[in-house]
């Protein structure tokens, strides 16, 4: 299993573009790239997920540089509401095999200042 | 559609006691999974299932058991409930194929 290290916690200002980096040296050739994001008191929520390069969603941006060691999620200009803990997974589910091979880790908590 | 509901919401439970937590999804997914969360971790997993009458073991599944008789709810349950099983309890289903999990909003549990 590939591990994941991203930072335990991040500040922003409001409206600011915040990069929340994961690094996966060992990530394996099958391996997709997940992020998670978690409200207090609910449970996590898909954001976004990649293999290479660029992704973006109406939520987000995820950058995957060539060697796919690390990953970084991009929230544009974010506000209060996008405080939340962000979890980086890496895995691969094989065939039809399901996620269940994806860990997650502590995350990364990230606090929006007014 | 509702998509993962899991019931209860809260319960307080004396050491020694049992009791199911039960996890019912309406979209059809063929994986489920339960997972742990204590204060200031990631989460763990706990038991899953791949399918309809299957289970199997996750990370810390001491403790605990699952049944998976229909393709919609998966339970959980707990034998005799310790204070180290005082936790939020999540459970997910997804479709497969690198498709993302879907939560539930958890069932907070302690135990005196």
């Amino acid at each position: 299993l590939a591990k994941t290290t991203q930072p335990i916690s991040m500040d922003s200002y409001e409206g600011q573009e915040v990069n929340i980096t994961c690094s996966h040296n060992n990530i394996a050739t099958n391996d997709y790239i997940t992020w998670y994001q978690q409200f207090p008191s609910q449970g996590p929520r898909f954001i976004i997920q990649g293999y290479k390069t660029k992704v973006t969603n109406e939520v987000a941006s995820l950058f995957i540089p060539a060697d796919r060691k690390s990953s970084t999620l991009s929230l544009p200009r974010v506000s209060l509401s996008d405080t939340a803990v962000y979890y980086c997974l890496v895995g691969d589910e094989g065939s039809g095999a399901g996620s269940y091979q994806l860990t997650f880790g502590k995350g990364t908590k990230l606090s929006v200042i007014p | 559609n509702a998509g993962v509901t899991q019931t209860p919401k809260f319960r307080v439970l004396k050491t020694g006691q049992s009791m199911t937590l039960l996890c019912a999804q309406d979209m059809n997914h063929e994986y489920m999974y339960w997972y742990r969360q204590d204060p200031g971790m990631g989460l763990r997993l706990i038991h899953y299932s791949v399918g309809e009458g299957t289970t199997a073991k996750g990370e810390v599944p001491d403790g605990y058991n699952v049944s998976r008789l229909k393709k919609q709810n998966f339970l959980l349950g707990l034998e005799s409930a310790a204070p180290s099983q005082t936790s939020v309890y999540f459970c997910a289903s997804e479709q497969g194929n690198n498709q993302p999990q879907h939560f539930g909003d958890g069932t907070r549990l302690s135990i005196l």
